[in-house]
C-alpha cells in the first residue's frame, strides 16, 4: 500500500464548479498534513496546512479525519487559474525526521 | 516569506560527467534540507535528507556514491550527480523548513531540470 494515495484524476471541470479531492495515508503516527499545488514544470507551492478541526482559506476548504486517515480538499467556484496538480502531503512523523511524503497528485483542469 | 533558491534551473550534460546543484536558504537557517526528484507525470520522491555538519541520510534504493550531498553551512546544501547517465535525467528539487518544528511545511527551491545526453 502506498504511504499517501490520492484520487487518480485528471479532473476536468467547468469554471464555477465545485471539486473535491480525496487522499488517504497509511502511517497513523503522522502529525501534520498539507495540500500543495504544482504547476506544470514548476516546484510545488504550499496551498494550505490541514488541521484536525478543518480549515478554510477563501474558496479552499481542507478536512482531516484521523480515525479514517483521510484528508480532503474542496475547491468552490473554480477559476481557470486553479488548473494545476494538487498534491496531498503527509509528515512521516518525528521518528522519521519529519520527512514529507507526497501523494502522486491529482491533476485539475478548469475549462471556460 | 521563506525563500529557497536553487541553481542551476536547467542543465544539459553528456553521459559520464558530474553535475552539481546548489540549494540555498536565503532568509533563514536550515539545519536540514531535503532533496527530491520527480519524473514526468510522477510524484516527488524523497532521495535524501541533508544534515548540516554531518552525513546525509539516504532513502532506500538511492545510491549515496552516485548522489553526493554536502551540507557545509546552515544556508547551503549541494547535490552532485556523479557520472551522470540518461536515466538520471529528471527534475531535482530541494526543500527546507524555515521553522525548527518538524511539523512545519517545507519551502521548495525552483528545481533543476537535468538532461543527460
Amino acid at each position: 500500500r502506498k504511504e499517501v494515495e490520492q484520487d487518480p484524476g485528471p479532473f476536468n471541470v467547468p469554471e464555477g464548479a465545485t471539486v473535491a479531492f480525496n487522499c488517504t495515508y497509511s502511517n497513523s503516527a503522522s502529525q501534520s498534513f498539507f495540500w500543495y499545488r504544482q504547476d506544470c514544470r514548476k516546484e510545488p507551492k504550499l496551498l494550505m496546512s490541514v488541521y484536525s478541526s478543518g480549515n478554510e482559506d477563501g474558496r479552499f476548504t481542507a478536512q482531516l479525519n484521523r480515525a479514517s486517515q483521510y484528508i480532503s480538499l474542496l475547491i468552490r467556484d473554480s477559476k481557470l487559474s486553479d488548473s494545476a496538480t494538487y498534491l496531498c502531503v503527509v509528515n512521516s512523523g518525528y521518528n522519521q525526521g519529519g520527512k514529507l511524503i507526497f501523494g502522486q497528485g491529482t491533476e485539475l483542469s478548469v475549462k471556460p | 516569506g521563506a525563500v529557497v533558491s536553487q541553481h542551476p534551473s536547467r542543465v544539459i550534460c553528456k553521459s559520464g560527467t558530474s553535475v552539481k546543484i546548489e540549494c540555498r536558504s536565503l532568509d533563514f537557517q536550515a539545519t536540514t534540507m531535503f532533496w527530491y526528484r520527480q519524473f514526468p507525470k510522477k510524484s516527488l520522491m524523497l532521495m535524501a535528507t541533508s544534515n548540516e555538519g554531518s552525513k546525509a541520510t539516504y532513502e532506500q534504493g538511492v545510491e549515496k556514491d552516485k548522489f553526493l550531498i554536502n551540507h557545509a553551512s546552515l544556508t547551503l546544501s549541494t547535490l552532485t550527480v556523479t557520472s551522470a547517465h540518461p536515466e538520471d535525467s529528471s527534475f531535482y528539487i530541494c526543500s527546507a523548513r524555515s521553522r525548527s518544528s518538524y511539523n512545519s511545511p517545507l519551502h521548495f527551491g525552483n528545481g533543476t531540470r537535468l538532461t543527460v545526453t
